[in-house]
């Protein structure tokens, strides 16, 4: 069965950086769009990024443009998001999620997210 | 950006009884481009309806997508103990991929 384990949350400082990570299994990776999605605390949803099946196209909203970068390797089945210049505004669970069935289409799995907490 | 707005916020409700979840867009939305989402406390999103109408797999008959143009509804026909949680609309299909802020349909 398809599975997205999302792991490298935690507390960081303002400014500082971090890796997440989301393992893939149970489905061929290599063929499918991935996404980030974000959801503050007590708060909606937010879509961050989205990196096409071979990695060669990528979109980001701009509230992290430039700011992150996704990123994926097909020969380990893991998605990527390195996070530097973080914010307060940045603290939220962010999910991984697979595109159902082309770029940037909506998302037939999700992972159970990873807590990203950025605090002074 | 197509902007998605939700309305209620907050909608009341006994089990048996049938929920109506608006969703608005900015600008019109193409029907193959409209999805909707659950999350229950604690849990990831689950994909409920993709192309405004098409059930995912899994979902019960209850949960009927319809709509057009900037106008777009979730119907739960009966309410089930299930089915309290939050519902989010998605515009998909190019980027910025927007979500609704959401619909809380919680136990009256």
């Amino acid at each position: 069965q398809v599975q997205l384990v999302e792991s490298g949350g935690g507390v960081v400082h303002p400014g500082g950086s971090l890796r997440l990570s989301c393992a893939a299994s149970g489905f061929t990776f290599s063929t499918y769009g991935m996404d980030w999605v974000r959801q503050a605390p007590g708060k909606g949803l937010e879509w961050v990024a989205f990196i096409r099946y071979d990695g060669t196209n990528k979109y980001y909203a701009d509230s992290v443009k430039g700011r992150f970068t996704v990123s994926r390797d097909n020969s380990k089945n893991t998605l990527y998001l390195q996070m530097s210049s973080l914010r307060e505004e940045d603290t939220a669970i962010y999910f991984c999620a697979r595109d159902a069935y082309s770029a940037l289409y909506y998302f037939d799995y999700w992972g159970l997210g990873t807590l990203v907490t950025v605090s002074s | 950006e197509i902007v998605l707005t939700q309305s209620p916020g907050t909608l009341s409700l006994s089990p048996g009884e049938r929920a109506t979840l608006s969703c608005r867009a900015s600008q019109s939305v193409s029907t193959s481009t409209l999805a909707w989402y659950q999350q229950k406390p604690g849990q990831a999103p689950r994909l409920l309806i993709y192309a405004t109408s098409f059930r995912a797999t899994g979902i019960p008959a209850r949960f009927i997508g319809s709509g057009a143009g900037t106008d777009f509804t979730l119907t739960i026909s009966r309410l089930e103990r299930e089915d309290f949680a939050v519902y989010y609309c998605q515009r998909y299909g190019s980027s910025p991929l927007t979500f609704g802020q959401g619909t809380k349909v919680e136990v009256k």
